[in-house]
């Protein structure tokens, strides 16, 4: 168990609508990171939170926005979702910012838009 | 730009063999370099990790990996393979002073008792 917990495990949803994905990073972590993980792009880095503020932008979609609040914890928003949106989406967190920080991955968020 | 390649996608191996993992990135600075591991619907986990000081890393469960920047390999072994070892592997690259980290396309490894 790594400490990151993410919320729900599994979500089916339909094409168009909007959904939240959670997560609480490991106890004292002040960074949060957004991967997504599917069968076509493999893992991809999407965004890190350091402390509330966004430090980093990867291959995030327009439609996708997250942030982090007072209490560390973060929200992954994806909207007029797509078929192709469908993947599993991890959390992770590290005590700082910066590769030498080691990242612990949460068991993700696994979604599907039918 | 950095990537890596990851060469083989799917690797098989007996129990109690040796388990070799391979790895190349392309980096044009000193990269820090991972080895993660995916069990079946489970998070990622962190094996071990290269960030400039000894070449050769030892990581959890008997892994080690050597980093050799004249091939520009990263490739990741272990002396004796166990069942509890089939798991999917990536290798991951990050710039120095970069924070997002990028991924290898894996390599399952499938252990045979």
């Amino acid at each position: 168990d790594s400490g990151v917990t993410q919320t729900p495990k599994h979500l089916i949803t339909a094409t168009g609508q909007r959904v939240t994905l959670r997560c609480s990073p490991r106890s004292g972590d002040l960074s949060v990171y957004w991967y997504q993980q599917s069968l076509d792009q493999g893992l991809q880095f999407l965004i890190q939170y350091y402390n509330g503020e966004e430090r980093a932008k990867g291959n995030i979609l327009e439609r996708f926005s997250a942030q982090q609040f007072p209490d560390l914890h973060s929200e992954l928003n994806l909207s007029s979702l797509e078929l192709g949106d469908s993947a599993l989406y991890f959390c992770a967190s590290s005590a700082s910012s910066g590769p030498h920080y080691e990242q612990y991955f949460g068991p993700g968020t696994r979604l599907t838009v039918t | 730009a950095q990537s890596v390649t990851q060469l083989d996608s799917h690797v098989s191996v007996s129990e109690g063999t040796p388990v070799l993992l391979r790895c190349n990135y392309s980096s044009s600075y000193s990269p820090s370099l991972f080895w993660y591991v995916q069990h079946p619907n489970k998070g990622l986990q962190l094996l071990l990790k290269y960030t400039s000081a000894a070449t050769l890393v030892k990581g959890i469960n008997g892994f080690e990996a050597e980093f050799k920047k004249s091939e520009t390999s990263f490739h990741l072994t272990k002396p004796s393979a166990h069942m509890s070892d089939a798991a999917e592997y990536f290798c991951v690259v990050s710039l120095t002073g970069a924070n997002n980290l990028f991924f290898g396309t894996g390599t399952r490894l499938t252990v045979i008792p």
